[in-house]
């Protein structure tokens, strides 16, 4: 039972575009939403999160927004830079635990 | 300031052996959780020890344990081991403390790098 989806496993984007990783959940009960990042033989790094009484939050070139009917988030980058290079996981929260979907590999070219 | 650190980096185990991976917390930090992440998957939440004692558990069996001690690091033991046991294990350390997060007051989870565990 697969409660966070990420159904593109990859994407590929041109340097200075934006990217855009989309994730899907199915729990309306989770009450907050991250993405991580991941380079090989490191462990996930936090990049943003929003509450799900928020429908958008902003830091930098990364915004996430987050549309409850729906029960989807996404990740914009803009711009996105060839360092953003990396496996990007969504997860939600129902408080203790993190529940991870499978994983967007981005690679953006430059 | 250290961040999360795990030991070993890499193992390799045979079926039916034991094993014992650590974890030491970011400082500042009294809550560790257990993820087991298979290759081409995302990880999956195995358990978390808070004060010493086993807070929540995911869909693991008993055949996976661990232990807090008083200064908040943890170990993971698997026992028995099957083939597929065979994955990147990672800690998380986080606190419960409001508003210690980087998330305007969420306390989110910082991961170490991990051990990568095979099982020949």
């Amino acid at each position: 039972d697969q409660q966070v989806k990420q159904n593109s496993p990859s994407l590929s984007v041109q340097e200075g575009r934006i990217s855009i990783l989309n994730c899907d959940y199915t729990n309306s009960m989770f009450d907050y939403f991250l993405w991580y990042k991941k380079y090989p033989a490191e462990g996930p790094t936090f990049l943003i999160s929003i509450s799900s009484i928020k429908d958008k939050n902003e830091d930098g070139r990364f915004t996430v927004f987050l549309n409850k009917s729906a029960k989807h988030l996404s990740l914009h980058i803009v711009p996105s830079q060839p360092g953003d290079s990396a496996v990007y996981f969504c997860a939600a929260t129902p408080a203790y635990k993190y529940i991870f979907g499978t994983g967007t590999r981005l690679k953006v070219l430059a | 300031d250290a961040g999360v650190t795990q030991s070993p980096t890499h193992l390799i185990k045979t079926r039916g052996q034991q094993v014992t991976l650590r974890c030491s917390p970011k400082s500042g930090h009294d809550t560790v959780s257990w993820y087991q992440q298979a290759l081409g998957q995302g990880p999956q939440f195995i358990f978390q020890y808070y004060e010493e004692e086993e807070r929540q558990r995911g869909n693991f069996p008993d055949r996976f344990s661990g232990h807090q001690f008083p200064n908040y690091s943890s170990e993971l033991n698997v026992n028995a081991l099957l083939l597929g046991d065979s994955a990147l294990y990672l800690c998380a350390s986080s606190s419960q403390v409001f508003g210690t997060g980087t998330s305007g007051g969420y306390n989110e989870q910082f991961f170490g790098p991990g051990t990568r565990l095979t099982v020949l």
